[in-house]
């Protein structure tokens, strides 16, 4: 099984700010890598897929980047609704596995 | 516009079997562009795959919880369905139902369902 870890597991940011959450894999697997937000009492919303690529109806300050076992999800000029649980999750071999999650505070 | 909705009790017994079915609106279980999954999450914690499943049939489960998992699908119905067999309060979660682009990325989600289960 692919284990994902995620960094930092909690960060309170301002608004404005640049904020860059990591996801590293126990093992290489490509661009199969996704972004998903998730707001207090909500489902997850799919951000980024296959690493870098915006999901549509995805604001353009989210962006992704990496390959392989690193990867890296990017939000320019936060805003306060970005206020969320943001988890990576693998899709490159079975089981399907997801990153422990990153809790954005907004100050 | 693809939406999902489960249902099933939020009250199961443990010991008993969870059963949950998810309705897809919108679209059609048989387009060729999704799978279907199963994903959880349990009270203040992340997010596990349960499985999934395509239209004709052919479903692969998380070995933590293949001996228990069951993923069907009623093409007729336009819904797939869960079962999880020999429940603990372990399996005590909210329950997404979600569709999955070619076995890749969790595209569109259900707003989910909590289960909880009782000694």
């Amino acid at each position: 099984e692919i284990v994902l870890t995620q960094s930092p597991d909690f960060q309170s940011v301002t608004p404005k700010e640049k904020v860059t959450i990591t996801c590293r894999a126990s093992q290489i697997i490509g661009s199969a890598l996704h972004w998903y937000q998730q707001k207090p009492d909500q489902s997850p919303k799919l951000l980024i897929k296959y690493a870098s690529q915006s999901f549509s109806g995805v604001p353009s300050r989210f962006s992704g980047s990496g390959s392989g076992t690193d990867f890296t999800l990017t939000i320019n000029s936060l805003e306060a609704e970005d206020a969320a649980t943001y988890y990576c999750h693998q899709s490159s071999s079975l089981p399907h596995t997801f990153g422990q999650g990153t809790k954005l505070e907004i100050k | 516009q693809l939406q999902l909705q489960e249902s099933g009790p939020g009250l199961v017994k443990a010991s008993e079997t969870l059963s949950l079915t998810c309705t897809i609106s919108g679209g059609s279980i048989s387009s060729n562009n999704y799978y279907w999954g199963w994903i959880r999450q349990p009270p203040g914690k992340g997010l596990e795959w349960i499985g999934t499943i395509y239209y004709s049939g052919g479903a692969y489960y998380n070995p933590s919880l293949k001996s228990r998992v069951t993923i069907s699908v009623d093409t007729s119905k336009n819904q797939f369905s869960l079962k999880l067999s020999s429940v603990t309060a372990a399996d005590t979660a909210v329950y997404y139902c979600a569709g999955q682009s070619n076995t890749s990325c969790f595209s569109v989600w259900g707003r989910g369902t909590t289960v909880t289960v009782s000694s």
